[in-house]
């Protein structure tokens, strides 16, 4: 398996653009977290989902931000309209707890910087 | 919710010294702990994890320790190496939810 696969692996946007983050977690995994990592605030939960279904969102920062997963291998974190505090990588983790695997295996992350 | 300590923030060893990272935390229920280990750029990826039954487990040169009764845990590295140089991040993480409430994280720095 190839891991954690991210995309972008980068992204400069502008002020006020829609940011669109993806993941696609190791095939059969059903537990997939979205972190955000910067200096200030450490490694941040997001939110994670389990079968696709969002469990706990308490992370997400404010209604500009939004994930989706619409099926087993993809997943999505949207900023809209984004700012520069936004600023951060973004790491998608994938994980398996029901085989006994609960590590949280990490994807490369997204480097996200808004001007 | 679920709060993770750790101290030091910055570690300097000498090479071939040992490292010791301590983590607090404040939440009974948690029943995994993990650390990973992040180098400059990289991705954390784990290196040990201990769960709540067991009281100590090693891994060649690094071994984690448990505490439940004080809710600690710690981390040590032996025989330091430059390759040790990295973010290390302590984590916990109740049975049930799976997630992971993270460290701030500890700057180890091996001088040679």
């Amino acid at each position: 398996d190839a891991g954690v696969i991210q995309s972008p692996r980068h992204e400069v946007t502008e002020m006020g653009q829609e940011v669109t983050l993806r993941c696609k977690p190791i095939s059969g995994h059903d537990y997939l977290f979205w972190y955000r990592q910067t200096m200030m605030r450490g490694l941040e939960l997001l939110i994670y989902f389990n079968n696709n279904v969002p469990i706990d969102d308490s992370g997400m920062p404010e209604d500009r931000f939004s994930a989706k997963m619409p099926n087993a291998s993809f997943s999505t974190l949207k900023i809209q309209p984004s700012e520069p505090r936004d600023s951060a990588v973004y790491f998608c983790a994938s994980s398996s707890p029901g085989l006994g695997a609960v590590e949280q295996f990490f994807g490369p992350g997204t480097r996200l910087t808004v001007l | 919710g679920e709060n993770v300590e750790q101290h030091p923030s910055t570690l300097s060893v000498q090479e071939g010294d040992s490292a010791v990272i301590k983590c607090t935390y404040s939440d009974s229920a948690s029943n995994y702990f993990p650390w990973y280990k992040q180098e400059l750029g990289k991705r954390p990826q784990l290196i040990i994890d201990i769960r709540s039954n067991v009281g100590e487990k090693k891994d060649q040169r690094i071994a984690v320790t448990l505490n439940k009764t004080a809710k600690h845990f710690s981390l040590h590295i032996t025989e330091t190496q430059p390759e040790d140089s990295a973010v290390y991040f302590c984590a916990a993480s109740r049975g049930g939810d799976y997630k992971l409430s993270f460290g701030a994280g500890t700057t180890v720095t091996v001088r040679a």
